[in-house]
């Protein structure tokens, strides 16, 4: 079993749709959680950062965390056809010799 | 200029050769990292340095190797290279805590 699982999609939305990402995870050491978005032929880039379980907004875009659950979502409100990219959720621990697990990516489309 | 600088954008090579992928970075961070990437299997860590001396082994070293030259650079080579090494190669630079990740654009390497 991978420490980080992702669905793969494509995932195909028209434009103003909500979208939902999701992944699951199996170390509940993990302490911090992230969503990397990534467009074609480029590098991933971070979109969102949070530590706690809840909810973290930031303009149309909601990172979740529940810890007890083991899962974490990001919520696109009112899509774009500029939020067509592949995400990548990222998690990891808090100082040390650490480094990030990465989720395999979803690959959204977002159709006008 | 981009904050993690990778080169060359595009490679395509023979089997056998050896080559040389090449990062740096003006981010002063201390941390950097090899990844690649394909289709479905997401980023996956081939060697990462925490300083100039100390280079560690990722998930998938065989086959590669690295060089820390100095802070800003960390370079990937592949000492014969091999058909299924083709890849998207990405070079990432992170903050002492190992957080956040900065991630060059990334280099296109076919392997024939």
């Amino acid at each position: 079993q991978k420490e980080v699982e992702q669905d793969p999609g494509p995932l195909s939305v028209p434009e103003g749709a909500i979208v939902s990402l999701n992944c699951t995870y199996s170390n509940s050491a993990f302490q911090y959680f992230m969503w990397y978005r990534q467009y074609s032929r480029k590098g991933p880039e971070l979109l969102m950062y949070t530590y706690s379980s809840g909810n973290k907004e930031d303009g149309r875009f909601t990172a979740q965390v529940d810890k007890s659950s083991k899962y974490i979502s990001l919520f696109i409100r009112d899509s774009q056809p500029s939020d067509s990219a592949t995400y990548l959720c990222a998690m990891g621990f808090s100082g040390g010799y650490n480094k990030l697990i990465f989720g395999a990516g979803t690959r959204l489309a977002v159709h006008p | 200029d981009a904050d993690v600088t990778q080169t060359p954008r595009n490679r395509i090579t023979k089997t056998g050769k050896r080559i040389m992928l090449e990062c740096s970075q003006t981010k002063g961070h201390d941390r950097m990292y090899w990844y690649r990437q394909d289709p479905g299997l997401g980023l996956r860590l081939i060697y990462y340095s925490f300083d100039v001396k100390d280079i560690n082994k990722g998930e998938i070293s065989d086959g590669y190797s690295v060089s820390r030259q100095a802070q800003a650079k960390f370079s990937l080579s592949l000492e014969s290279a091999i058909p299924n090494q083709t890849a998207l190669y990405f070079c990432a630079t992170s903050d002492l805590d190992g957080s956040y990740y900065t991630f060059g654009s990334g280099t296109r390497l076919t392997v024939v």
